[in-house]
C-alpha cells in the first residue's frame, strides 16, 4: 500500500463547532506531517510527528491540536476555528528527515 | 532559516518544447532537494530529487541539475505533453526542516 488515505476530502464547519481530520498510512513511514496549504501558495508546515513524538511545532494556533495515536494514525482535531483558516490541510508521511514525502489528497476545508 | 525562491512564477511552452524551472536556497547546511507537481485539485506528488552529493540526475523526461557552489537547482522537463500541465514546486532539506518554493504554474499548449 503506497497510499495516504485523507478523511473527509471536504468539510465545512462553523467557527463554534469541534472537528477531527484523520490520516493513514501503511508505507511503515516513521514521520508524519500536516502541512496547510491555500490556493496558488506552497504548504507550510504545521506539525511534525518523528516515531509518534512530536518535534516541531512551527507555532501553529492552539485552535489546532495534532495527535499520533500510532505510528500509521495522524489525526489534526480543530476547535473555534477562523475563516481565514480554510484551506487544503495535508498530510504527509515519509521515511524520516523530510525526504520521500507522500502526500494524502487533503483535507479541502471551510469555515463560516 | 531556510529560504528557498523559485522563477518563474508562470511558464508557458509550445508541446514537445522544453521547460525549465530554477531554485535558489540559502541554507548551506541543505542536502535533500526534492521536486513535486501538483495538478489541479490533487495531492503533491514527488516526481524526482537529487542529494548534495550529486550533480546531475535524470528519469526519462525528466533531470534535475545542481550547484551546490551557487547554491541553486533546477528541474528540466524535455519533450513537454499537455499532461505535463500543472504547478511545480521546488523544496530544499537540511533534515530538520523543509521549506517550498512558491511554485511555477506551467501550461504545455498542443
Amino acid at each position: 500500500d503506497t497510499e495516504v488515505t485523507q478523511t473527509p476530502k471536504h468539510l465545512v464547519m462553523g467557527m463554534t463547532n469541534k472537528k477531527s481530520l484523520k490520516c493513514e498510512q501503511h508505507m511503515g513511514h516513521r514521520a508524519m506531517y500536516w502541512y496547510k496549504q491555500k490556493a496558488k501558495k506552497p504548504p507550510e508546515l504545521m506539525f511534525v510527528y518523528s516515531y509518534e513524538k512530536l518535534s516541531i511545532n512551527e507555532s501553529v494556533p492552539s485552535r489546532f491540536s495534532p495527535e499520533c495515536p500510532n505510528s500509521s494514525l495522524l489525526n489534526l482535531h480543530l476547535h473555534a476555528l477562523q475563516p481565514e483558516d480554510s484551506a487544503l490541510y495535508l498530510c504527509a508521511s515519509g521515511p524520516a528527515g523530510y525526504e520521500k514525502l507522500f502526500f494524502g489528497s487533503g483535507t479541502q476545508l471551510s469555515v463560516l | 532559516g531556510e529560504n528557498v525562491e523559485q522563477h518563474p512564477s508562470t511558464l508557458s511552452v509550445q508541446e514537445g518544447d522544453s521547460a525549465v524551472i530554477k531554485c535558489t536556497y540559502s541554507d548551506s547546511a541543505s542536502n535533500y532537494f526534492p521536486w513535486y507537481k501538483q495538478e489541479l485539485g490533487k495531492r503533491p506528488q514527488l516526481i524526482i530529487d537529487i542529494r548534495s552529493n550529486v550533480g546531475e540526475k535524470k528519469d526519462q523526461r525528466i533531470a534535475v541539475t545542481l550547484n551546490k557552489t551557487a547554491k541553486h537547482f533546477s528541474l528540466h522537463i524535455t519533450e513537454t505533453q499537455p499532461e505535463d500541465s500543472a504547478v511545480y514546486f521546488c523544496a530544499a532539506s537540511n533534515n530538520n526542516d523543509m521549506r517550498f518554493g512558491a511554485g511555477t504554474r506551467l501550461t504545455v499548449k498542443p
